[in-house]
């Protein structure tokens, strides 16, 4: 089977950096993504990595290791509309490479 | 360029109503899918399309059918309602199979009473 953990809450203040961990069980990896989803809203997609190391997007970073199955999101200097959840989610080779799992999401808060 | 919309946002079934979910795309995208999401939990894959004409199961897909007649349209439909399909439902596109970014509509409320 697939299973992605997450923690539940993370907690920071306006600009503090924050790191969600994500580690996960699959078939035939393809790649890690992440999605943010605001209370109400629809997910939107934030970062991939398919090889191991770091990748940049402005405030937020995305890191991968393939070989502990572990991946994280790197929020830097928190503003409060990052307040939302936080997905992780795998692409595994089955349902011919289609099939999306994501992780139960954390919810980060950011406090003034 | 409205991306992705779904229709309807808000919808209250009683127990062995009928009913369909519409999601359009309007960025000529060929992978389309549907997923639920329950109350603080992640989004599980429900259907998904690789191409107009073509629908597959996903990981939870008792209950529902589908169909994509024209390439900017995947349908949802839910033949018997049944109070555990009460769940929040999210349409999603993508430009191919290999592109991990997924573009979602605004979701659908369903409540089934």
């Amino acid at each position: 089977g697939q299973s992605l953990e997450q923690p539940s809450e993370v907690t920071a203040v306006e600009g503090a950096i924050v790191q969600i961990n994500c580690t996960y069980q699959t078939s035939g990896f393809y790649g890690l993504s992440w999605y943010q989803q605001h209370d109400g809203g629809a997910p939107t997609f934030l970062s991939y990595n398919a090889l191991d190391g770091l990748e940049e997007t402005g405030r937020f970073s995305s890191f991968l290791s393939r070989s502990d199955s572990y991946g994280y999101l790197l929020l830097q200097e928190l503003q409060m509309k990052d307040s939302a959840s936080y997905f992780c989610a795998v692409r595994s080779e089955e349902n011919y490479g289609q099939n999306f799992v994501f992780g139960p999401g954390t919810r980060l808060s950011v406090l003034p | 360029n409205a991306g992705v919309t779904q229709t309807p946002k808000f919808r209250v079934l009683k127990t062995g109503q009928s009913m369909t979910l519409l999601c359009a795309q309007d960025m000529n995208h060929e992978y389309m899918y549907w997923y639920r999401q329950d109350p603080g939990m992640g989004l599980r894959l429900i259907h998904y399309s690789v191409g107009e004409g073509t629908t597959a199961k996903g990981e939870v897909p008792d209950g529902y059918n589908v169909s994509r007649l024209k390439k900017q349209n995947f349908l949802l439909g839910l033949e018997s309602a049944a109070p555990s399909q009460t769940s929040v439902y999210f349409c999603a596109s993508s430009e191919s199979g290999t592109q991990e970014t997924q573009y979602f509509g605004p979701g659908t409320r369903l409540l089934v009473l």
